[in-house]
């Protein structure tokens, strides 16, 4: 059974460039949360996705945005990146209904020079 | 919104001594407390959890403990080894629309580092 599965592993990027991160949640999932993880910091709550909708929405600019698919894969776009971007983003995936319990995939290390 | 207070920023323990951890948080709301554990280069993993109807869950070595009402939480590993050195990050979340827990709120992590 897969787990959470990210890609691309490793990116970098310019200043005002564009990016997008892909997610695969694990199998029976279909809900996908998006985290941002600074070095040396704790995961940063971004957005949850459901049913193809963003469901809760954490402190991120509009330049932060995202989307889920039929098959429950979900991407995350940022736009006119900053060099404070430049983290660990991680998608964690859960059943819906009431399960509380989040699994996280291994991350995209993202680099903005 | 939720804050959650993490203590120490690092630990270093002798193998096979106890290690805790403890977390406050602010939010009297949220109801589920869980533990993940990061190693180097790796996505957080679950490593047990706790609800608030809960005050304590163990798990072989692991154990987590609940105080709602001082609002804190703490874990506990016992019989340490070198492979339980990592990054461990509590975090708090609460119910919203639809009965679903959202988004998790977490502290800002303790190096645990095991000497052999």
């Amino acid at each position: 059974d897969a787990g959470v599965t990210q890609s691309p592993t490793h990116l970098i990027k310019t200043r005002g460039q564009q990016v997008t991160l892909r997610c695969s949640p694990k199998s029976g999932h279909d809900t996908v949360s998006w985290y941002q993880q600074a070095l040396g910091q704790g995961p940063q709550f971004i957005f949850q996705y459901y049913e193809e909708e963003e469901r809760q929405r954490g402190n991120f600019p509009d330049r932060f945005s995202g989307h889920q698919f039929p098959n429950y894969s979900s991407e995350l776009n940022v736009n006119a990146l900053l060099l404070g971007d430049s983290a660990l983003y991680l998608c964690a995936s859960k059943p819906g209904g009431s399960t509380d319990t989040q699994y996280f995939g291994p991350g995209t290390r993202l680099t903005v020079l | 919104g939720e804050n959650v207070e993490q203590h120490p920023s690092t630990l270093s323990v002798q193998e096979g001594d106890s290690a805790v951890i403890k977390c406050t948080y602010s939010d009297s709301a949220s109801n589920y407390f869980p533990w993940y554990k990061q190693e180097l280069g790796k996505g957080p993993q679950l490593i047990i959890d706790i609800r608030s109807n809960v005050g304590e869950k163990k798990d072989q070595r692991i154990a987590v403990t609940l105080n709602k009402t001082a609002k804190h939480f703490s874990l506990h590993i016992t019989e340490t080894q070198p492979e339980d050195s990592a990054v461990y990050f509590c975090a708090a979340s609460m119910r919203g629309r639809g009965g679903s827990n959202y988004k998790l709120t977490f502290g800002k992590g303790t190096l645990l580092t095991v000497n052999p």
